[in-house]
């Protein structure tokens, strides 16, 4: 079974830090990443995609894709205690024609005033 | 407004007993999808749709079902033999089934045995 690993957590920061998440996927035919973040009860809502290696920004946020070494990560600028949630990578697995968004268990991260 | 809509946001089920989650998208997408997402763990995809009258099996499938009748809705099936069944569901959306489409996800049911 393909896999998406993202260690656990937590991770902790002071406000104004740049807070570092980061997404291993084993499947080296991947072509598509997803960063979402879950509030503690709530359901995943989309922060950023990337399908290019490199990076990609989007205001305090930047994926960072190396297809080579099968990593992606995010970066939060100027983290604020708003950002502490759920980070879920995801990765659109392709079996045959039929993809689909394979998760990670997410990275629990703490934003502290 | 558009959205995915997911009814209702708890139920509660008694050993033995099926129960059906609902899932409406307006959003006019092609692909729908089921996850349950277990305390501390990510998601895992339980069944997915492209179109109507048409879906395939994920990762843990075994004790649910579902149906896909029209292209807004996708509902779920909790059965008697998923042993269990208390975890948070979500249900998701995408335009299409294609590599670079990211899914939309509804608010979530929480179901709890009891």
């Amino acid at each position: 079974q393909k896999e998406v690993e993202q260690n656990s957590g937590p991770l902790s920061v002071p406000e104004g830090a740049i807070a570092s998440l980061n997404c291993t996927y084993s499947d080296r035919g991947s072509q598509s990443f997803f960063w979402y973040r879950q509030y503690s009860g709530k359901s995943p809502e989309l922060i950023m995609f990337i399908y290019s290696n490199g990076d990609k920004e989007d205001g305090r946020f930047t994926a960072q894709l190396n297809k080579a070494s099968q990593y992606v990560s995010l970066l939060i600028r100027d983290s604020q205690p708003s950002d502490s949630a759920t980070y879920l990578c995801a990765v659109n697995d392709a079996g045959g024609s039929n993809y689909k968004l394979t998760f990670g268990k997410g990275t629990l991260l703490t934003v502290n005033p | 407004d558009g959205g995915i809509t997911q009814s209702p946001k708890y139920l509660f089920r008694k050993e033995g007993q099926n129960v059906t989650l609902s899932c409406e998208q307006n959003l006019n997408h092609d692909a729908m999808y089921w996850y349950r997402q277990d305390p501390g763990q990510g998601l895992r995809l339980i069944y997915y749709s492209q179109i109507v009258n048409d879906f395939q099996k994920g990762d843990i499938a075994e004790g649910y079902s579902v149906s896909r009748e029209k292209k807004e809705s996708f509902p779920l099936t909790v059965t008697s033999a998923q042993k269990n069944p208390t975890a948070f569901y979500l249900c998701a959306s995408s335009i299409r089934q294609e590599m670079n489409t990211e899914a939309f996800f509804g608010q979530g049911t929480r179901l709890t045995v009891v």
